[in-house]
C-alpha cells in the first residue's frame, strides 16, 4: 500500500512566524499536492509538483511556497504564518500519467492540522 | 469553472440498510471520477474509480454508478456498518492536466447503530 507520512499531526504557532510542513511518499510517486480542508469549502489546491524541483501553483497559493528537493519529499511553507491559515493541511502523491485517460488516483496523508495564534 | 458537487450534505442510515450518495458533475468530458472516504481525524482514501466507458463498477460492498446522460454518479455501500460513518467526495481529473483533481464538498454518512 501506498504510505504518505505527514511529520506532524497537530502543530501550534504564532502569528509571523516561518512554518515549514513536511511530507513524505514511499511509492516513488512523480506527483504530490498540498490541499487545505476547511469546513464548508472543502479540499483546495495550494501547490503541486510533477518532478523534483518542478512546481506548479494550485488554486490558493498566496502565503505559501513549496520545495521539493528530493522526489519523495514536499515541503510546504507558510513564508509569514497568518490567523487566516490556520486549517488542516493534507498532502498527496500519484503516479504521473502523461494522459488523461490513464489518471491515477491521489493518496493521502492524515493531515496535519494547523493553528496560528 | 466546471466543479463537482453532490445533493445531500448529511445522509443518516439505519445499520444494515443500503447507503446511496448521489454527486452531480457539470463538466460533460470528464471520463474519469473517483469517490474518496474520509474518517474523522483522517485523510482521505481511495475507496472506488470509474471511466467513462462503464456504467457500473463493483468493489467489495460498495458500487458506483455512472449516467453520462444526466451527468450524475452514485456510489451504493450494501449492509452499512458503522465503520462506514464518514464523509464520502467524490473527485474528477481537472482540465489543466497534471494528475490534478476537482473534488466535490463531501456528504457526510451516519450510520445509526
Amino acid at each position: 500500500d501506498v504510505k504518505v507520512t505527514q511529520s506532524s499531526r497537530y502543530l501550534v504557532k504564532r502569528t509571523g512566524e516561518k512554518v515549514f510542513l513536511e511530507c513524505v511518499q514511499d511509492m516513488d510517486h512523480e506527483n504530490m499536492f498540498w490541499y487545505r480542508q476547511d469546513p464548508g469549502l472543502g479540499l483546495r489546491l495550494i501547490y503541486f509538483s510533477y518532478d523534483v524541483k518542478m512546481k506548479e501553483k494550485g488554486d490558493i497559493p498566496e502565503g505559501y511556497s513549496v520545495s521539493r528537493e528530493k522526489k519523495e519529499r514536499f515541503s510546504l511553507i507558510l513564508e509569514s504564518a497568518s490567523t487566516n491559515q490556520t486549517s488542516m493541511y493534507l498532502c498527496a502523491s500519484s503516479l504521473l500519467r502523461g494522459h488523461r485517460r490513464s489518471f491515477q488516483p491521489q493518496h493521502f496523508g492524515d493531515g496535519t492540522r494547523l493553528s496560528i495564534l | 469553472g466546471e466543479s463537482v458537487g453532490l445533493h445531500l450534505p448529511t445522509l443518516s442510515v439505519q445499520e444494515g440498510d443500503n447507503s446511496i450518495i448521489n454527486c452531480a458533475y457539470s463538466n460533460s468530458a470528464s471520463d474519469y471520477f473517483i469517490w474518496y472516504k474520509q474518517e474523522s481525524g483522517k485523510g482521505p482514501q481511495f475507496i472506488i474509480d470509474i471511466r467513462s466507458n462503464m456504467d457500473k463498477r463493483q468493489g467489495q460492498r460498495v458500487t458506483v454508478l455512472l449516467n453520462k446522460t444526466v451527468k450524475h454518479l452514485s456510489l451504493q455501500i450494501a449492509a452499512t456498518q458503522p465503520g462506514d460513518s464518514a464523509v464520502y467526495f467524490c473527485a474528477e481529473p481537472d482540465s489543466g492536466g497534471y494528475q490534478k483533481v476537482t473534488f466535490g464538498i463531501g456528504t457526510k454518512l451516519q450510520v445509526i447503530p
